[in-house]
């Protein structure tokens, strides 16, 4: 395991749901990270908070709501999601001596909207 | 735009071969070049790494070559075994910016 742990795993939600991702990491990191994976694409950066404070907006639909309440801690609030929106979404740290260098990443929240 | 283009999208070696995989970059001022495994149910990994300073870097089976000059860096996997087979992103960054990915490489090792 690499220390990020992401919950659920795996989620189905309708258009009109609101739901959230949860992420954990146990290694003492004080920067964290949001992805999005999708087939046949780079993965996109879409948030990053360094210290709890957001350092990075990567010009994400609002309806994609970030909250870092702690170093160990980050959420990513859903709601009024587009069928384009299902993707894998991979939370990572990394101390912030090595911002956006040395990431752990979870391994993934596979959501799926219908 | 900043981009980094990786090829090819798949790959298949045999057992014991050499596995190449190749990245070109367009933003000078990157300064670190990463390189991330991912198996199949789980987040990518950090396998290797290379900053502009030097042309090559080597970890076991695992070699970085970087060609500053043509803005171009590759991934070589001496003695490719089963256990390679998985998806390779090269990637790019300033540090202060966010990682730029390339599209990934899908590696198959054949027994």
């Amino acid at each position: 395991e690499t220390g990020v742990t992401q919950t659920p795993r795996h989620l189905v939600m309708g258009m009109t749901n609101k739901k959230s991702l949860k992420c954990e990491q146990h290694l003492g990191h004080n920067a964290m990270y949001w992805y999005k994976q999708s087939a046949k694409k780079p993965l996109e950066l879409m948030f990053v908070y360094s210290l709890e404070e957001r350092v990075e907006n990567n010009s994400v639909p609002s309806r994609f709501s970030p909250e870092c309440p702690n170093s160990s801690h980050l959420f990513l609030h859903l709601h009024t999601l587009q069928p384009e929106d299902s993707a894998l979404y991979l939370c990572a740290s990394s101390l912030r001596s090595q911002f956006n260098e040395k990431l752990f990443f979870g391994s993934g929240t596979q959501l799926s909207v219908l | 735009q900043q981009q980094v283009k990786q090829s090819p999208q798949s790959l298949i070696v045999q057992k014991g071969g050499i596995s190449i995989i190749n990245c070109a970059y367009e933003n000078t001022a990157f300064d670190y070049f990463p390189w991330y495994q991912q198996f199949p149910g789980k987040g990518p990994a950090l396998l290797i790494a290379i900053r502009p300073d030097v042309s090559e870097k080597k970890e076991g089976r695992f070699t970085i070559s970087f060609n500053k000059s043509a803005k171009q860096f590759s991934l070589h996997i001496m003695d490719s075994q089963p256990g390679d087979s998985a998806t390779y992103f090269c990637a790019a960054t300033l540090g202060t910016d966010g990682l730029t990915f390339g599209k990934g490489t899908h590696l198959i090792i054949q027994p």
